[in-house]
């Protein structure tokens, strides 16, 4: 199975100030395709979770352009340029390049 | 619009069984694989089960073989996942979610609201 392992488990940031998650696969996601099928989700207190960044860097439709991903092979970052109160909640980096899929622990964004 | 509803959520004892259901709407259900995901309690995303668009192409996690199955009926756009053999660590939020392409897993993008199973004496 992937390991995905996400740092760091928490995240307080400053309203406005930047944020940055990693995420590590214990293997490359690189898809037989070309793909590399990885995945940021946030999960809002409450909420079911939501698709923000599909195949390392794409934007799902709606996703404001303060959120942004990037990596290669096994490891992945998203970035949060400025940070909002509505930002707060937790993000998952999902693979689904590979069953079984996996997902990271999560990370935590809170604000200070 | 884009919509997954699940439902069939409830209190089951251990031991016991469970249909749940994801009723899908806005789309074109047959195009597209689905998958199960569940949340426990104050935990993180774990993957239970995907199915193809043809209703052909099943996986599960290693947990869930041989006690849960993934169907679909195309012609009433749902999705279903029967449970048996039902264990307390099987207590859960579960969460549909669609898949951008008839064969799984080139991502995920929608998904519902979720049904909280509760396995409990």
């Amino acid at each position: 199975d992937i390991v995905m392992t996400q740092t760091p488990l928490s995240s307080p940031v400053t309203l406005g100030q930047p944020a940055s998650i990693s995420c590590r696969s214990s293997q490359s996601l690189v898809h037989s395709n070309g793909n590399t099928y990885l995945s940021w989700l946030q999960q809002r207190p409450g909420q079911p979770p939501r698709v923000l960044i599909y195949k390392i860097s794409n934007r799902f439709s709606g996703v404001p352009d303060r959120f942004s991903g990037s990596g290669a092979g096994t490891d992945f970052t998203l970035k949060i340029s400025r940070v909002e109160a509505e930002d707060v909640g937790v993000y998952y980096c999902m693979q689904t390049t590979q069953f079984p899929l996996t997902f990271g622990g999560g990370t935590k964004v809170e604000i200070k | 619009e884009v919509h997954l509803l699940e439902s069939g959520g409830g209190l089951v004892q251990p031991g016991g069984s469970l249909r749940l259901s994801c009723a899908a709407s806005g789309f074109t259900f047959a195009n597209y694989a689905m998958i199960w995901v569940r949340q426990a309690p104050g935990k993180g995303l774990e993957w239970v089960s995907a199915i193809g668009g043809r209703g052909t192409g099943t996986n599960y996690a290693d947990s869930m073989k041989g006690r849960f199955t993934i169907s679909r009926d195309n012609s009433k756009n749902i999705l279903y996942l029967q449970m048996n053999s039902l264990r307390l660590e099987d207590t859960a939020v579960y969460f549909c979610a669609r898949v951008p392409g008839i064969d799984c897993c080139g991502g995920v993008d929608v998904w519902g609201q979720g049904t909280t199973v509760t396995v409990s004496s």
